[in-house]
């Protein structure tokens, strides 16, 4: 059975912490695996990986995708308030319908 | 949420009606999904259409039918509504290589 399992699954730190959030899978036709920041409404993209080992950036985010092991990490430097969200990590299943599998999420809270 | 809509964007019915949540698209895309989200159990797939003219089931169907009703629109309809279909339900589109692009839901209550 096809699954994503993401740790921790709730995280409160203080502004200026750096925080590392996990995303582990075991799906079959493994594609890419993807990003997500939900703040009240719909889930907003952040990043897609497909590739081992290539690091990607956007601002204080960036994230990474381990395809031997079978994860992916999402850090968060310099957090700030707006950075409180649920993040999501989804492996993109694809056998020609893009069908995601998505973890619980990680609840995080930045406090000022 | 530019791209893709979703109305009603609340709704509470009683156990036993029936209605329809839809979604449309500007955005141009093949592929349309619907997702429940429940506390603690992440996003859902109840059916998926990978083009227009096709649909199948996601994850968890049972008590749920769509209709692809061309290329940007697609509805899902709870004929018997029931306490357990209590969640959000967010539509999703996609094209070639693309990540989905989510609407901003619809929060339904069953009574």
């Amino acid at each position: 059975e096809d699954k994503v399992v993401q740790s921790p699954l709730s995280l409160v730190v203080h502004e200026g912490d750096t925080v590392t959030l996990n995303c582990s899978y075991e799906v079959t036709n493994f594609r890419s695996l993807l990003w997500y920041k939900q703040e009240k409404k719909a889930p907003t993209f952040l990043f897609m990986l497909t590739s081992s080992g290539i690091e990607k950036k956007s601002g204080r985010l960036s994230s990474i995708l381990d395809k031997k092991e079978l994860f992916s990490i999402l850090n968060i430097t310099a957090t700030q308030t707006g950075d409180s969200a649920i993040y999501l990590c989804a492996a993109d299943t694809t056998s020609g319908t893009y069908k995601y599998i998505f973890g619980t999420g990680t609840r995080l809270k930045v406090l000022a | 949420n530019a791209g893709v809509t979703q109305t009603p964007k609340f709704q509470v019915l009683k156990t036993g009606q029936s209605m329809t949540l839809q979604c449309a698209q500007d955005m141009n895309h093949n592929s349309m999904y619907w997702y429940r989200q429940d506390p603690g159990m992440g996003l859902r797939l109840i059916y998926y259409s990978a083009s227009e003219g096709t649909t199948d089931k996601g994850e968890v169907p049972n008590g749920y039918n769509v209709s692809r009703l061309n290329k940007r629109e697609f509805s899902l309809r709870l004929e018997s509504a029931a306490p357990s279909q209590t969640s959000v339900y967010f539509c999703a589109v996609t094209g070639s290589n693309q990540p989905q692009h989510f609407g901003d839901g619809t929060r339904l209550s069953i009574l």
